[in-house]
């Protein structure tokens, strides 16, 4: 079954404790992305990656380091957490192949808390 | 920035009546994408409109993408139950291949 993964789907964590939410998917996609989601502010999208090696920052970056070693995981870490950080996060990847092709899919999510 | 603004933010039906969504943007967008998430749920893809003035149907509902690919509507003929959930639209701009911006989402809730 196509799918996006995310690990944990909850976490509760400590201010500064370092934590990594982990993202895989098994459709060869070159395309993965995160995205936060906040009451009344819809998604933002915080890093994404166009292939191997290749990341970029999103519209809400800070705070947020990711990486793409290999072509289905995309990890997303947050060194130092904050109660700002607090939210709803979603991995979702999707095919290169110019505009035609962007169905996007997205994990089922993980609510962290950071206290 | 380049922004999607989504209205309204909520609404409420009677299962039965219609109801409709709209995004607009400042500038002109490459592509816009409608997405569906119910609640407690992950966004789902619903369609994708790429082409100035296109109209697409999927059973009840019906997208649209403005003429100026400024903005676009997602329309529900006869709502249901089942179309409860938060709208989501997404819009991409010229020069920002790999970057989708998400309006803030109307909440949809149908009552019986």
């Amino acid at each position: 079954e196509a799918q996006v993964t995310q690990n944990p789907r909850y976490l509760i964590t400590v201010t500064g404790k370092k934590l990594t939410v982990t993202c895989s998917q098994n459709m060869n996609h070159e395309y993965m992305s995160w995205y936060r989601q906040d009451p009344g502010l819809g998604l933002r999208q915080i890093y994404y990656s166009m292939n191997v090696e290749v990341t970029d920052k999103g519209d809400v970056p800070e705070g947020y380091k990711v990486s793409r070693k290999e072509k289905r995981n995309f990890p997303l870490i947050l060194e130092s957490p904050s109660p700002n950080q607090t939210s709803l996060y979603f991995c979702a990847s999707r095919a290169n192949g110019g505009i035609w092709t962007d169905t996007q899919y997205f994990g089922p999510g993980t609510r962290l808390t950071v206290l | 920035g380049q922004q999607v603004m989504q209205i309204p933010q909520y609404q409420h039906v009677q299962e039965g009546e219609d109801f409709t969504t709209y995004c607009n943007s400042s500038t002109t967008l490459s592509n816009i994408q409608w997405y569906k998430q119910r609640p407690g749920g992950h966004p789902v893809f619903l369609i994708q409109l790429v082409k100035s003035g296109e109209v697409k149907k999927q059973k009840r509902l019906t997208f649209q993408f403005g003429e100026a690919k400024k903005n676009s509507s997602l329309h529900i003929t006869a709502t249901q139950t089942t179309d409860v959930g938060t709208y989501f639209c997404a819009g991409k701009y010229s020069g920002t291949a790999s970057k989708l911006t998400f309006g803030t989402g109307t909440r949809l809730q149908v009552t019986l």
